[in-house]
């Protein structure tokens, strides 16, 4: 089935040790999405991708890059982490052209700073 | 602004109707999403409405007032498994991007 992977499902790491989460699809979609989301809050958007165009969100900390190699893979990479970067990191996409109707998300990896 | 306003908590019990409300700010608005998620999960869609009127998929439906910048979730039949997180979500302005509202615990009773 077509649908949106995230390796690894949790993620441990240490404070300041770089870590880099993936995700892929197999939807083809043109949009792909970085969300943090932390116990009991929203999903809160980091950046995203349409095509190769890269969009940071004004909040997201410089900490926090991304990479998108071809339609199928992103990367998230957290350069040093801090004991506040541990969260519920959600990847998403969209095969909307015009407006984001309808969000595919993958399963999250749980990242947990040591 | 964006943002949108929802409840933070809901309860109802096994076999009855509930309607979670939201109301945004209408800068950059086309239309309003509604998600599902359960603990440890991730967010599944479950409805979108760009124009006015009611929106039915099977036990769920989905609502939306553009003049008064609010929208609903009904959710009907009410079973145990419904008991979760509910997030009404917006375009953003700026790009492909969707802003979520803060979540509406569901707690379902026996």
């Amino acid at each position: 089935d077509a649908m949106v992977i995230q390796n690894p499902r949790y993620q441990v790491t240490q404070f300041g040790k770089p870590v880099t989460l993936s995700c892929s699809q197999t939807l083809n979609h043109n949009v792909m999405y970085w969300y943090q989301q932390k116990s009991s809050q929203a999903p809160k958007l980091l950046f995203h991708y349409y095509d190769k165009d890269f969009n940071n969100e004004a909040d997201t900390p410089d900490n926090f890059q991304s990479r998108r190699p071809n339609t199928s893979f992103c990367f998230l990479d957290i350069r040093s982490p801090g004991l506040g970067d541990a969260a519920m990191y959600l990847c998403a996409t969209s095969g909307s052209v015009t407006t984001n109707e309808k969000l595919f998300f993958g399963s999250g990896t749980q990242l947990s700073v040591l | 602004g964006q943002s949108l306003e929802q409840p933070s908590e809901v309860t109802a019990v096994e076999g009855a109707i509930v309607q979670i409300n939201c109301t945004y700010q209408t800068s950059g608005f086309y239309g309003l999403s509604w998600y599902q998620q359960h603990d440890g999960g991730a967010p599944t869609f479950l409805s979108y409405n760009a124009l006015d009127g009611l929106e039915e998929t099977g036990r769920f439906s989905s609502f939306l007032s553009r003049s008064d910048s609010y929208g609903y979730l009904l959710l009907q039949e009410l079973q145990m498994k419904d008991s979760a997180s509910y997030f009404c979500a917006r375009d953003g302005t700026g790009g492909f991007k969707t802003i979520f509202g803060a979540g509406t615990r569901l707690f379902v009773k026996a």
